[in-house]
């Protein structure tokens, strides 16, 4: 069974601080990696993707990526009260082409 | 440009009845794929397409459900005798295909069978 683990939260943080959100996952296969914001009542939402390990920077959001510890996180700094929402991790399965997802973690950035 | 559309935004149904589905993918976009996501569950993938054809149909939870792609590009996602357990919220996603991997979701299918 491949699985894409999360901390379900919620995962508190003041507006302007750093929020990081982890995801493990099994599936020594995965190649790529993915973070996704879904607002309640909406579908969810592409915000980064990774490939290779090390660093992604875009904007307020970095995604980080260790293979060898099969590990996905995701930064985001100066937190915004519109960051509200919850980040679901997906990685691809070994044939690159469906996602397998986490069950997200809800993040709360209070003003 | 235009994201991936879906059709109905809702839909109720009786138990037994038949339901169509609709995707239309993002233009230019060979793959699409079909996930549904339970309340408080997780996504689930259901199917995946690469032009007309489905790959990978291994989500399917049952031979009630069906799908096919025609023209490379609208889907309909049948779900024949609805249970009270499909509901759920049906999702289709697209990706560009050739080595492009990120996916794209529409707006998404709210299916209730009462």
């Amino acid at each position: 069974q491949k699985e894409v683990e999360q901390n379900s939260g919620p995962l508190s943080v003041p507006e302007g601080a750093i929020a990081s959100l982890n995801c493990t996952y099994s599936d020594r296969g995965s190649q790529s990696f993915f973070w996704y914001r879904q607002y309640s009542g909406k579908s969810p939402e592409l915000i980064m993707f990774i490939y290779s390990n090390g660093d992604k920077e875009d904007g307020r959001f970095t995604a980080q990526l260790n293979k060898a510890s099969q590990y996905v996180s995701l930064l985001i700094r100066d937190s915004q009260p519109s960051d509200s929402a919850t980040y679901l991790c997906a990685v691809t399965d070994t044939g690159f082409q469906k996602l397998v997802f986490g069950t997200g973690t809800r993040l709360l950035v209070s003003p | 440009g235009a994201g991936v559309s879906q059709s109905p935004s809702n839909k109720v149904t009786e138990k037994g009845k038949d339901v169509e589905l609709r995707c239309d993918p993002i233009s230019g976009h060979t793959a699409l794929y079909w996930y549904r996501q339970s309340l408080g569950q997780g996504l689930e993938f259901l199917i995946y397409f690469q032009g007309n054809s489905a790959p990978d149909k291994s989500g399917l939870p049952s031979d009630r459900f069906s799908a096919e792609r025609t023209g490379g590009s609208v889907s309909t996602l049948t779900i024949q005798r609805t249970q009270q357990e499909d509901s759920a919220v049906y999702l289709c996603a697209s990706s560009l295909g050739d080595f492009s991997y990120e996916q794209y979701f529409g707006p998404g299918t709210r299916l209730t069978v009462t």
